[in-house]
């Protein structure tokens, strides 16, 4: 069955370091990999989608890569913020299908000052 | 501004009431989907539409029902509520052939 997997335990990072969190999956073959970034008691609002053709995508302080071969995407915050503490989703979405994705059951990110 | 609406926020229940749980979107969205989120399982997704009058099961579809007769609107029916179906419902849109899902604020939902 398909699976997703994310780092259940929190991730703790001191204010100014650069945070990484790792989405591997198993019997995927997605077209699209996105990150979404959760608060507590709200919804995931969209970061940041690639595509199965890149190989890493930027926008501001983050960065994602996409490994079809290893079957995994890595998501990087550079530069982090206090601000940046939430839980991380990372959702893959396959080709062919109805492009609603299902989601992997996210990272808690911590950012000290 | 665009964005999704659910409503109610927070609903506490009995058991065996039926209940709705309301989804509206602003942005003329295809797509549509239904979530639950529970603590140690992330958001499941439960049913989803790709247009009007066309929905299908998600994950975890036993014990909802979802209609789609607008495009606008994608109400989640509980038809006799739970205790298992305690959790926090999120619906969200998204436009066809974009892959952005836009979430509504939540339903926290409490079946006694």
């Amino acid at each position: 069955s398909q699976k997703i997997e994310q780092n259940s335990e929190a991730l703790n990072i001191q204010e100014g370091k650069t945070a990484t969190l790792t989405c591997n999956y198993t019997n995927y073959s997605p077209a699209y990999l996105q990150w979404y970034r959760q608060d507590p008691g709200r919804g995931p609002v969209f970061l940041l989608l690639i595509r199965e053709n890149e190989k890493e995508k930027r926008k501001e302080r983050l960065k994602v890569t996409f490994d079809t071969t290893l079957k995994q995407s890595l998501f990087h915050i550079t530069a982090s913020q206090p601000a940046d503490s939430a839980t991380y989703l990372c959702a893959p979405i396959s080709s062919g299908g109805s492009y609603i994705p299902t989601f992997g059951r996210g990272t808690s990110l911590i950012v000290h000052p | 501004e665009a964005q999704v609406t659910q409503n109610p926020r927070y609903l506490i229940t009995v058991t065996g009431k039926k209940l709705t749980v309301t989804c509206s979107q602003n942005m003329n969205h295809e797509y549509m989907s239904w979530y639950r989120q529970d603590p140690g399982l992330g958001l499941r997704q439960i049913y989803y539409s790709m247009n009007v009058e066309v929905t299908d099961k998600g994950d975890v579809p036993e014990g909802y029902k979802v209609s789609r007769k607008e495009k606008r609107n994608f109400p989640l029916i509980l038809e006799s509520p739970s205790p298992n179906q305690t959790s926090l419902y999120f619906c969200a849109s998204s436009r066809q052939g974009e892959e952005t899902q836009y979430f509504g604020p939540g339903t926290r939902l409490l079946v006694l």
